[in-house]
């Protein structure tokens, strides 16, 4: 196992148009996170999944955003009508349970670009 | 929720050592990462404290003081590859989510 892979790599897309990304976790954690970071800002907390349950959603996801983890392994990010604010580096983590710490692995990123 | 405060930017000399502070307020502690961000990179994993004290890892540092919400991360023999964003984030007792400052670009020259 590699570590976390996130596809695509990039997306350039037009305002109104829906894009959906994919990560895909390290293989042994069941934990599942994505972020959104924009330029010259830390990763910021979209939503959170143990195993296929999406148990935490961000206040500011807007309805537009639509995350799944349909069998507990890999995960998609859809954004619906998308607007030029929603232009940032979306990046993937995955953690496991054990142990203390249960740091973040984060995945390379998508980013987007709405035009 | 957290506030976490950190420089926005730091300069230093190749070989030399340079602390990275980060101050935090929250309800509930429950442990504090430190990230290294290359540009265009996603973040990688260096250190996590959830006691107070020092926590020493090669050439790198972190320490904490729950007391004060103060923690700082400290590099020596700085070497050109060691430009990069460091995150602070904190995790607030109970959640398995951490909140991220906003980063430290540091900038090591010759």
């Amino acid at each position: 196992d590699t570590g976390v892979s996130q596809n695509p790599r990039h997306k350039i897309t037009k305002r109104g148009q829906n894009v959906t990304f994919r990560c895909d976790p390290i293989s042994e954690h069941n934990r599942l996170y994505w972020y959104r970071q924009t330029l010259g800002q830390g990763p910021e907390f979209l939503t959170y999944f143990q195993n296929e349950a999406q148990l935490e959603k961000s206040r500011l996801l807007s309805d537009r955003f639509s995350a799944e983890r349909p069998k507990g392994s890999f995960s998609t990010l859809e954004i619906q009508r998308t607007e030029q604010g929603d232009s940032a580096m979306y990046l993937c983590a995955s953690s496991s349970t054990g142990g203390l710490s249960n740091e973040q692995y984060f995945g390379p990123g998508t980013r987007l670009t709405v035009t | 929720g957290q506030n976490i405060d950190q420089p926005t930017e730091m300069t230093a000399t190749e070989g030399a050592i340079v602390q990275i502070n980060c101050t935090y307020q929250t309800s509930g502690f429950n442990g504090l990462f430190w990230y290294q961000q290359h540009a265009g990179e996603a973040p990688t994993f260096l250190s996590y404290n959830v006691l107070d004290g020092l926590e020493e890892k090669g050439r790198f540092s972190s320490f904490l003081s729950r007391s004060k919400g103060y923690s700082y991360l400290l590099l020596k023999e700085l070497q050109m590859k060691d430009s990069a964003s460091y995150l602070c984030a904190v995790r607030d007792r109970g959640s398995y989510i951490p909140t991220f400052g906003r980063g430290t670009s540091l900038i090591v020259h010759p």
